[in-house]
C-alpha cells in the first residue's frame, strides 16, 4: 500500500527565513497532495494542496512543489513568522475522495 | 472551508467508563470520518461514519470499542468504550465537504485514570 514519509521531524528556522519540508511517497498512482498546519490543541488545518496535473502551487507565503517523476512533494514557507511554528503533516491519496496517507509530521519552530 | 463542531474538547475519564464525543458540520457534507492521535504523533484512521449505516472500520479498530452513529449528513457521534488508560489520546472528527477538501474539528483531548 500507500507509504508517505515526511522530512525532517523536527525544523528550526530563523525568522524570515525560509523553510521547506519534504514528503516522498511510494504508490505512482497518488494524485492528490494536501498539507495540514496544527497547532497546539488544535486539530489540524488544510493550508494548501496540489494535485498531479500541476507541478507547482502557491499562496502568499506558501508553495508546494511537486515532482512525479521521483514521487516527492515539497512544502516551501518564504518570510517565516512567529505564527508559522506548529506541526505540519503532508499527505497523499489516489484521489480527493479515497483515504489520506499521512506523513509523521514536522515540527517547525520560528526563532525570533 | 467549514465549521466542524466537536464537543466536549477534553474529558478525564475513570477507567471502565464510556465517552461519547459529538460532531456537527455547518456545511454540506460527502464523508465523515474520526481519526485519533497520539501526543506527537500522526494521524492514525479509526473509522468512516456512514449515514444511516454501521461504519466502515480500519484495521485494530471495531464496532465494540468505538460505535459511531451518523443520523443525519452533518452530525456524527464516537464512543470510546469501556476505557483503559491505552485509550487516553486526541479524537479528532473530520468531514470532507462537497469540494473533496478535508476538515478537521479541534478534537476532544481523553485522559483516562
Amino acid at each position: 500500500g500507500e507509504n508517505v514519509e515526511q522530512h525532517p521531524s523536527t525544523l528550526s528556522v530563523q525568522e524570515g527565513d525560509s523553510a521547506v519540508i519534504k514528503c516522498t511517497y511510494s504508490d505512482s498512482a497518488s494524485n492528490y497532495f494536501p498539507w495540514y498546519k496544527q497547532e497546539l490543541g488544535k486539530g489540524p488545518q488544510l493550508i494548501i494542496d496540489i494535485r498531479s496535473n500541476v507541478g507547482e502551487k502557491k499562496d502568499q507565503r506558501i508553495a508546494v512543489t511537486l515532482n512525479k517523476t521521483a514521487k516527492h512533494f515539497s512544502l516551501h514557507i518564504t518570510e517565516t513568522q512567529p505564527e508559522d511554528s506548529a506541526v505540519y503533516f503532508c499527505a497523499a491519496s489516489w484521489d480527493s475522495n479515497y483515504q489520506l496517507i499521512w506523513g509523521a509530521g514536522t515540527k517547525l519552530i520560528i526563532k525570533p | 472551508s467549514a465549521v466542524i463542531s466537536q464537543k466536549p474538547s477534553r474529558d478525564i475519564c475513570q477507567r471502565g467508563t464510556s465517552l461519547t464525543i459529538q460532531c456537527q458540520v455547518d456545511s454540506q457534507v460527502t464523508m465523515m470520518f474520526w481519526y485519533r492521535q497520539q501526543p506527537g504523533q500522526s494521524l492514525t484512521l479509526i473509522a468512516t461514519a456512514n449515514q444511516g449505516s454501521e461504519a466502515t472500520y480500519e484495521s485494530g479498530f471495531v464496532i465494540d470499542k468505538f460505535p459511531i452513529s451518523r443520523p443525519n449528513l452533518t452530525f456524527s457521534t464516537l464512543t470510546v468504550s469501556n476505557m483503559s488508560p491505552e485509550d487516553s489520546s486526541i479524537y479528532l472528527c473530520s468531514a470532507r465537504l462537497r469540494n473533496e477538501k478535508l476538515f478537521f474539528g479541534s478534537g476532544t483531548q481523553l485522559s483516562v485514570l
